[in-house]
């Protein structure tokens, strides 16, 4: 079964800062990767994800994240923090096309992004 | 509208009542995912339906609680005898890729307080 960690519940990033949020995953076979984003008081929101191809994705508002194979991992990046993106961050991974299979997500990372 | 719509968004019930929740998908997406949000946790996934295939039933908790989609539009999440770890936002979710790559849309949650 596939599974995602994301190590840390909360991370700190003062504005103007890169951040980093950390997702590793466990998967048979390549994994299907996303991360969504999920501001105060509203739903969940699609930022990006990794199906093949360039290891290096890019996203909505600035956000990227990099399919790292050899350590599992897929940590969101983002150069210079705003405030606006203080929101909490969930990794989400799916085996390929092998029957239908859901998505699994993270417990969550809580992004806070001081001014 | 354009989104994923759910009813009722608030819903306080007493304990041992039954509780209906509902899903509009979007309309032409095969997939419909419900997941549950406990209070600052992250999202457990409790039943998928893709298209006319045996829904993957595999994240329910217990017996209490079943889902029913008609076709490849509305969904109802039912959770009988409510107890108070119930309690939680219950978030729908529809795509429209069967090949696991497309990314999912998200509907605001209905919240569920169970006194």
């Amino acid at each position: 079964a596939q599974s995602v960690a994301q190590p840390e519940d909360q991370v700190n990033v003062a504005e103007g800062n890169p951040l980093t949020v950390k997702c590793t995953y466990s998967v048979s076979g390549n994994p299907y990767l996303f991360w969504y984003v999920q501001y105060p008081n509203r739903g969940l929101q699609f930022l990006l994800k990794y199906i093949t191809g360039d290891n290096l994705v890019k996203g909505s508002y600035g956000f990227e994240a990099e399919f790292n194979k050899s350590q599992t991992s897929f940590h969101l990046k983002k150069p210079s923090a705003l405030v606006s993106d203080s929101a909490l961050y969930f990794c989400a991974v799916r085996r390929p096309l092998s029957g239908n299979t859901p998505l699994v997500f993270g417990k969550g990372t809580r992004l806070s992004v001081i001014a | 509208g354009a989104g994923v719509s759910q009813s009722p968004s608030n819903k306080v019930t007493e304990k041992g009542k039954d509780v209906e929740l509902r899903c509009d998908p979007i309309s032409g997406h095969t997939a419909l995912y419900w997941y549950r949000q406990r209070l600052g946790q992250g999202l457990e996934f409790l039943i998928y339906f893709q298209g006319n295939s045996a829904p993957d039933k595999s994240g329910l908790p217990s017996d209490r609680f079943s889902a029913e989609r008609t076709g490849e539009s509305v969904s109802t999440l039912t959770i009988q005898r409510t107890q108070q770890e119930d309690s939680a936002v219950y978030l729908c979710a529809s795509g429209q890729n069967r090949e696991n790559t497309g990314e999912l849309f998200f509907g605001e949650g209905s919240r569920l307080t169970v006194l």
